[in-house]
């Protein structure tokens, strides 16, 4: 049971270059989610999808596109990267019975935006 | 508006020498509060969740506790494999996101 996997654990981009993060969950969760997280300012959500098929905005959206075509898994696109997207992206799912369970979460990719 | 503020930012204890993290929120309707674990280079390993003010929850070292507008986790005795950061989030009722706080940084010396 491997739980939430993430792809790629590392990677270093040029401005404006493309590329997608790649999220995988085998808990058969519903909601899943991503965040960024950069010092000093915690986990900040950057989209999230409540189901397949369906993908919403978050706090911080903008520069990033979502994908949720099959219940496992997550993409997260950067169309044309900016330095200000360095950061470790952090993928988590949960189940939607009930408000109160808890977030399951990879151990992030660290991009790197030159 | 929803908000999530821990302290201390940082914390260096001894081998043994209890303390305890705060986590002050400021939400409505609060559907759970949530304390994690973050190791370097790694995700947020899930520890707690707790529901209502009054409720206590533990595991071993560790001891979280829940009031209308703060939670505490106590850490007794704290060994140095507990060095870690802290993280803590808020659900709020109707909604699908989760605030988190920006965590302490625990470091526990041998």
């Amino acid at each position: 049971n491997a739980g939430v996997t993430q792809t790629p654990k590392f990677r270093v981009l040029k401005t404006g270059q493309s590329m997608t993060l790649l999220c995988a969950q085998d808990m058969n969760h519903e909601y899943m989610y991503w965040y960024r997280q950069d010092p000093g300012m915690g986990l900040r959500l950057i989209h999230y999808s409540v189901g397949e098929g369906t993908t919403a905005k978050g706090e911080v959206p903008d520069g990033y596109n979502v994908s949720r075509l099959k219940k496992q898994n997550f993409l997260l696109g950067l169309e044309s990267a900016a330095p200000s997207q360095t950061s470790v992206y952090f993928c988590a799912s949960s189940y939607p019975q009930g408000e109160n369970q808890p977030q399951h979460f990879g151990d992030g990719t660290r991009l790197s935006i030159l | 508006e929803d908000q999530v503020t821990q302290s201390p930012e940082a914390l260096r204890l001894q081998e043994g020498e209890s303390s305890s993290l705060n986590c002050s929120y400021t939400v409505s309707g609060l559907r759970g509060l949530f304390w994690y674990r973050q190791d370097p280079g790694k995700g947020p390993e899930f520890l707690f969740t707790l529901y209502s003010a009054g409720e206590e929850k533990e595991k071993e070292r560790l001891k979280a506790t829940l009031t209308k507008k703060e939670s505490f986790l106590h850490i007794t005795a704290p060994k140095p494999e507990d060095s870690a950061t802290y993280l803590c989030a808020v659900r709020r009722s109707g909604t699908y996101k989760y605030i988190f706080g920006t965590g302490t940084r625990l470091k526990v010396l041998a």
